[in-house]
């Protein structure tokens, strides 16, 4: 079955480490999206990609950096400078970015805690 | 600017009886709408959707939603609850214009508890 999968599921991060958070889907979509889900506040998006080699902020990318070089891969490197990195973090996908009547797949999310 | 707002936080309802989750949205134009419901440490897991045509639409796991427009409302029903129902659901919207990303914006969430 087509899916994303995300690893692992629980991450802890000791001061001053940077740690990346893997994405993998096989469903052949182009867009891909990570968000942060915190308690109470939805889901905000951190960077989304339509395509291979290329990305863009969203809504709270300070402390967090990316990389699209395959279709099927899209991690999300939360760095040192993220200095509430505790979350639950999601990442999803959609078959192109202009498909704009079409839900999102998510996968199980990882969550993030600091030791 | 496109929102949306679930304006209960829980929901409590006895096995058996209809439920409903609110929701209602802000958009410029014609709304895309959708619910998402998400169990305990898992993601979220689509219901149904609202693009155009019949304003009550048929979803997964016996859910429908009523859209609208005159309200800007679109809340999730389900005719009789049932214990594994117990989640929380997102309502999100996605406003369509031409070109580039077009961003989803997803409410804060409504707890749903049903009981036994």
């Amino acid at each position: 079955d087509g899916g994303i999968t995300q690893s692992p599921k629980y991450l802890f991060r000791k001061e001053g480490q940077n740690v990346t958070l893997s994405c993998e889907q096989n469903l052949n979509h182009d867009a891909m999206y990570w968000y942060r889900q915190d308690p109470g506040q939805g889901l905000r998006l951190i960077y989304y990609s339509q395509i291979v080699n290329d990305f863009q902020k969203g809504d709270i990318a300070e402390g967090y950096s990316v990389s699209r070089e395959k279709k099927e891969s899209f991690p999300l490197t939360v760095t040192s400078a993220q200095k509430n990195p505790t979350a639950f973090y999601l990442c999803a996908s959609t078959l192109g970015a202009g498909a704009f009547n079409q839900p999102q797949h998510f996968g199980d999310g990882t969550r993030l805690s600091i030791l | 600017a496109q929102s949306v707002a679930q304006p209960e936080d829980q929901v409590n309802v006895a096995e058996g009886n209809p439920l409903t989750v609110k929701c209602t949205y802000s958009v410029s134009g014609n709304p895309y709408l959708f619910w998402y419901v998400q169990y305990p440490n898992r993601g979220l897991q689509f219901l149904l959707k609202y693009i155009t045509g019949d304003n009550l639409v048929k979803g997964s796991y016996g859910f429908e939603a009523e859209f609208n427009k005159s309200q800007t409302s679109f809340h999730l029903k389900k005719p009789s609850a049932l214990v594994s129902d117990s989640a929380l659901y997102f309502c999100a919207v996605r406003e369509p214009n031409s070109g580039g990303y077009q961003k989803v914006t997803f409410g804060t969430g409504t707890k749903l508890q049903v009981i036994p």
